[in-house]
């Protein structure tokens, strides 16, 4: 149990363009979902806390206009990287928790902007 | 957000060796996760631990929650090739978790 899929895993787009990204918990109800971004050989960065039907809660210098979260529903959460460009290239990770103490990752996304 | 002191920062053993990391913290955590993470993939649960001194094994995994609820250890005996990866530590506290920066684990077979 407790799989998180993620969709695409790879996308590259033209620099300006918008790029979506699901998450979905495919067997359990997510309270929260969590998104991430990792640079090579770096630890997870968060970036953005998201409950269901509420305002995604962005972290200090992320922008919430550029990274747009909507948690539609408490199996789905989206994030779109609006007019993007090369230097928002990276490995963007989300996860979900469900009612209990425990974090479940998705395998990621690469995004890369040429 | 708040990243957790994760130690060491990489290692490179030979096959069959014992590993041992650990994470510490100035602040107290509920629950410690500890995550495995192969390229190009998401991190991987591997033990969860919600009682301070509690020692939890899977497999050839063992992990504890320190006793003052400010650290946790990960150790891995036996390793094998298919060890290798970044292994992380994470802390809840609250509906927040905070990650350690990770611990880059080499194999030689």
């Amino acid at each position: 149990g407790a799989v998180v899929s993620q969709h695409p895993s790879r996308v590259i787009c033209k620099s300006g363009t918008s790029v979506k990204i699901e998450c979905r918990s495919l067997d359990f109800q997510a309270t929260t979902m969590f998104w991430y971004r990792q640079f090579p050989k770096q630890s997870l960065m968060l970036m953005a806390t998201s409950n269901e039907g509420s305002k995604a809660t962005y972290e200090q210098g992320v922008e919430k206009d550029k990274f747009l979260i909507n948690h539609a529903s408490l199996t789905l959460s989206t994030l779109t990287v609006t007019s993007a460009h090369p230097e928002d290239s990276s490995f963007y990770i989300c996860s979900a928790r469900d009612y209990g103490d425990e974090q479940f990752f998705g395998p990621g996304t690469r995004l890369t902007v040429l | 957000g708040q990243q957790l002191n994760q130690s060491p920062q990489s290692m490179f053993i030979q096959e069959g060796e014992d590993v041992s990391m650990n994470c510490t913290s100035s602040s107290i955590f509920n629950t410690w996760l500890w995550y495995k993470q192969e390229p190009g993939e998401g991190p991987v649960l591997l033990i969860a631990l919600y009682k301070a001194g509690e020692l939890t094994s899977n497999g050839r995994l063992t992990a504890q929650f320190g006793i003052t609820r400010k650290d946790s250890f990960l150790n891995i005996s036996a390793s094998i090739p298919s060890d290798v990866g970044i292994y992380f530590c994470a802390g809840r506290r609250g509906g927040q978790f905070y990650f350690g920066t990770g611990t880059s684990l080499t194999v030689i077979p």
